[in-house]
């Protein structure tokens, strides 16, 4: 079948440290995006790629890292500059056609 | 600029009674608009989406939602709550996407949605 997997479900994080959120997709999708969810904020984009080696910030981008080297992955870095990096993170990939399909998450803690 | 407002924050209803969660949006152009669920810990699910045909959108579940240009609103119904219909819900706006590419989502900050027995 065909989704988007976001991996690990849970993560945990020393203060400083970095960590990757890895997303990967099988739907042959152009664009990908990385979303942080809070409590009461709803969805804020951090970075979305429209193509391969290319891929723009978004409304919340400091503190984050993105790269784009293949079509089927979109890997998150949250650096020791992310100030506040526990929320849920979710990927999406997108279709014109088909719309958006969304990955089933992340929960990053600061421990 | 594009942007969604969700009216409430969280609606309770009984089982059996109509759901109605509210949506206004702005938008200086024809939005694409959809309303999204969202279980615990889980994605996003699509429910319904707006795109220019129809003004009443039927989605999954029992779910519809209504455009109304008029009130720029996009409010979301269902005639009979069940519990698995607990959860939160998010409606969000398409900003005008370039070069034929979609456009990025906007999301309002959402509306838990508590069905008691």
């Amino acid at each position: 079948d065909g989704g988007i997997t976001q991996s690990p479900k849970y993560l945990f994080r020393k203060e400083g440290q970095n960590v990757t959120l890895s997303c990967e997709q099988n739907l042959n999708h152009d664009a990908m995006y990385w979303y942080r969810q809070d409590p009461g904020q709803g969805l804020r984009l951090i970075y979305y790629s429209q193509i391969v080696n290319d891929f723009q910030k978004g409304d919340i981008a400091e503190g984050y890292s993105v790269s784009r080297e293949k079509k089927e992955s979109f890997p998150l870095t949250v650096t020791s500059a992310q100030k506040n990096p526990t929320a849920f993170y979710l990927c999406a990939s997108s279709e014109v056609l088909y719309g958006y399909t969304f990955g089933s998450g992340t929960r990053l803690t600061v421990v | 600029a594009q942007s969604v407002t969700q009216l409430d924050s969280h609606v309770s209803v009984s089982e059996g009674t109509p759901v109605l969660l509210r949506c206004n949006y702005s938008s200086s152009y024809s939005p694409s608009l959809f309303w999204y669920v969202q279980h615990p810990n889980k994605g996003l699910q699509l429910l319904l989406k707006y795109t220019s045909a129809a003004t009443l959108v039927k989605g999954i579940n029992g779910f519809e939602a209504e455009f109304k240009k008029s009130e720029t609103s996009f409010h979301l119904t269902k005639p009979s709550a069940h519990m698995s219909d607990a959860a939160e819900y998010f409606c969000v706006v398409s900003d005008q996407g370039y070069g034929g590419s979609q456009g990025n989502l906007i999301f309002g900050k959402g509306t838990k949605l508590s069905v008691k027995p």
